[in-house]
């Protein structure tokens, strides 16, 4: 069983949606949680960054973390085509210099 | 502006025909990590720096070397590419421990 698990995806919505991407972990030492997007044959950028459960906004984005159900999510509102890439989720234990990833979720905003 | 560059963006190498991969980086991190990225899957962590001290994955091949001449650069050197060793390589950088992991634009490795 992988330490991450990502919903594979893709995922195609029309311009204007909701997206709702999810990764779940089986290793509860993990402590900092990442989201990553990474546009086609580029090195992935770090949208998001938390380390406590519930909900943490910035801008369209939004990333949800639930320890004890070991679930993390991000969500973008009012999606537009620039924000068609892959979505990473990466997990990071207390001291340690390691990111766990998930296999990425390919999402294609429709205009 | 402060970054880690890559170069170069596209290698192509032939099969067995050594080839070596550079990362710079201006933000004065500690750390420096390389990665291998294939189609459609996560990046596997290959090795990292903190400083100067080298930090070997355990399931990273022999054939993948690494040297840190100093803060700003790191190399990767691919002793003799296989054809499974065409990826992307991507370098981050971090400042340390469960810090921000920032990365490179990645080489995309092409091996004939």
């Amino acid at each position: 069983q992988k330490e991450v698990e990502q919903d594979p995806g893709p995922l195609s919505v029309p311009e204007g949606a909701i997206v709702s991407l999810n990764c779940t972990y089986s290793n509860s030492a993990f402590q900092y949680f990442m989201w990553y997007r990474q546009y086609s044959r580029k090195g992935p950028e770090l949208l998001m960054y938390t380390y406590s459960s519930g909900n943490k906004e910035d801008g369209r984005f939004t990333a949800q973390v639930d320890k004890s159900s070991k679930y993390i999510s991000l969500f973008i509102r009012d999606s537009q085509p620039s924000d068609s890439a892959t979505y990473l989720c990466a997990m990071e234990r207390s001291n340690d210099y390691k990111l766990s990833f998930g296999a990425g979720t390919t999402v294609t905003v429709r205009a | 502006d402060a970054m880690v560059i890559q170069n170069p963006r596209y290698q192509v190498t032939q099969f067995g025909k050594p080839v070596t991969l550079s990362c710079s980086q201006t933000l004065n991190h500690n750390v420096m990590y390389w990665y291998q990225q294939k189609s459609s899957q996560a990046p596997k962590l290959l090795f990292h720096y903190y400083d100067k001290d080298f930090n070997n994955e355990a399931d990273t091949p022999d054939n993948f070397q690494s040297r840190r001449p100093n803060t700003s650069f790191c190399f990767l050197d691919i002793r003799s590419p296989g054809l499974g060793d065409a990826a992307m390589y991507l370098c981050a950088t971090s400042r340390g421990n469960t810090e921000t992991q920032y990365f490179g634009p990645g080489t995309r490795l092409l091996v004939l």
